[in-house]
């Protein structure tokens, strides 16, 4: 277990709606970094907080948003769902940005539009 | 968005043999990483290569960091039923210093 916990597990929304997904991160890691990975996909960056600020961003629209909080929670909101938002969303916590090393993965939350 | 060139896309293999599987980029990383991805679980890191040239172990897992560093494979000796699941490379380099670029995996089957 990796300490890094992501809720909820799965999740179905209709095209259109709103959806925030949630990350606690690992003790003492301050950088959450999501990730969306699409069927038989690689994950995609979609951007990392650091110390409650957006520190990087992916090839994603406006309407995916985020939040850090000051223990180091994150959240992922996403506006005006698509169809093709339909997937396997993961959060990563690192102690630093660039600690790969250190970067723990949660199980995902695996979210359906329909 | 942009993905690595992972290959190959899946293998069946019996217990106890090797298995080689490979990751090539159009640009050059100053980082390679490979993972291990189970159904319903989030990739858990196996090796982490920072130096071009580079050869690393990990019990029965050896990776390398290509010279050109465009590349790196994985090599995983003796396999057994639990190395099963979706193995991937991703890399990262000083232009995208937060982000990294991933493959798209490939998929490994252990027959006992």
């Amino acid at each position: 277990e990796t300490g890094v916990t992501q809720s909820p597990t799965h999740l179905i929304k209709t095209r259109g709606q709103q959806v925030t997904l949630r990350c606690s991160s690992q003790s003492g890691h301050n950088t959450v970094s999501w990730y969306q990975q699409a069927l038989g996909q690689g994950p995609q960056f979609i951007f990392q907080y650091y110390r409650e600020e957006e520190n990087g961003r992916g090839n994603f629209p406006p309407r995916f948003s985020g939040l850090q909080f000051p223990n180091y929670s994150s959240e992922l909101n996403v506006n005006a769902l698509e169809l093709d938002d339909s997937a396997l969303y993961l959060c990563a916590s690192s102690p630093l940005p660039r600690e790969f090393t250190e970067a723990f993965f949660g199980q995902g939350t695996r979210l359906t539009v329909v | 968005g942009q993905q690595l060139n992972q290959s190959p896309q899946s293998m069946f293999i019996q217990e106890g043999e090797d298995v080689s599987m490979n990751c090539t980029s159009s640009s050059i990383f100053n980082t390679w990483l490979w993972y291990k991805q189970d159904p319903g679980e989030g990739p858990v890191l196996l090796i982490a290569l920072y130096k071009a040239g580079e050869l690393t172990s990990n019990g029965r897992l050896t990776a390398q960091f290509g010279i050109t560093r465009k590349d790196s494979f994985l090599n995983i000796s003796a396999s057994i039923p639990s190395d099963v699941g979706i193995y991937f490379c991703a890399g990262s380099n000083a232009g995208n210093n937060r982000k990294l670029i991933w493959g798209l995996g490939t998929s490994l089957g252990v027959n006992p």
